[in-house]
């Protein structure tokens, strides 16, 4: 079945450690997410990826840092920069821009708890 | 940025009841996406909405693209306990825009 994948599904870390989370899909989808969710808000845009090697910041990007290198994957690194890293962290997806209005699919999510 | 103020926050309804949500923007959209959050798990798309006016429904849900384009109403039908989680709606001011607001979400509880 064609999906979203995020792993760990809970990722303990200890502070000033930094940590990867996991998305690959094989939707063939062009564009692809992070969102960071927090208790009580809504989704928000950390970076955001429309091709291959190309990635944009979104409206919370600090502390964070991506690659894409490849279709399938877009990795997600907490820094210890990230002063506040405890959240629930969505990958998402959709197909190219030239699926204009196309919807995000989501992954299930990593619980990331920082102590 | 763009707000998208999601009201109620929560709500909670007998089984067999109907439930109204909405969601308000101070800037007009061109999409409006409803999303269902169950605990632990992402969001999934229930219904998508691209032009004014437009009324769609899936099963039990009906959601409306308003005439203003700054609001969206989602509305379910004899509730059922499966019914449960948080629902979330999110727009796009223009097909081209890479960013999808979210709203705060609405968390239904279902009394049974």
């Amino acid at each position: 079945d064609g999906g979203i994948t995020q792993s760990p599904k809970y990722l303990f870390r200890k502070e000033g450690q930094n940590v990867t989370l996991s998305c690959e899909q094989n939707l063939n989808h062009d564009a692809m997410y992070w969102y960071r969710q927090d208790p009580g808000q809504g989704l928000r845009l950390i970076y955001y990826s429309q091709i291959v090697n190309d990635f944009q910041k979104g409206d919370i990007a600090e502390g964070y840092s991506v690659s894409r290198e490849k279709k399938e994957s877009f990795p997600l690194t907490v820094t210890s920069a990230q002063k506040n890293p405890t959240a629930f962290y969505l990958c998402a997806s959709r197909p190219h821009l030239s699926s204009l209005g196309s919807p995000l699919h989501f992954g299930n999510g990593t619980r990331l708890t920082v102590t | 940025g763009q707000q998208l103020n999601q009201s109620p926050q929560s709500m909670f309804i007998q089984e067999g009841e109907d439930v109204s949500m909405n969601c308000t923007s101070s800037s007009i959209f061109n999409t409006w996406l409803w999303y269902k959050q169950e605990p632990g798990e992402g969001p999934v798309l229930l219904i998508a909405l691209y032009k004014a006016g437009e009324l769609t429904s899936n099963g039990r849900l009906t959601a409306q693209f308003g005439i203003t384009r700054k609001d969206s109403f989602l509305n379910i039908s004899a509730s059922i306990p499966s019914d449960v989680g948080i629902y979330f709606c999110a727009g796009r001011t223009n097909f081209g825009n890479e960013k999808l607001t979210f709203g705060t979400g609405t968390r239904l509880t279902i009394i049974p």
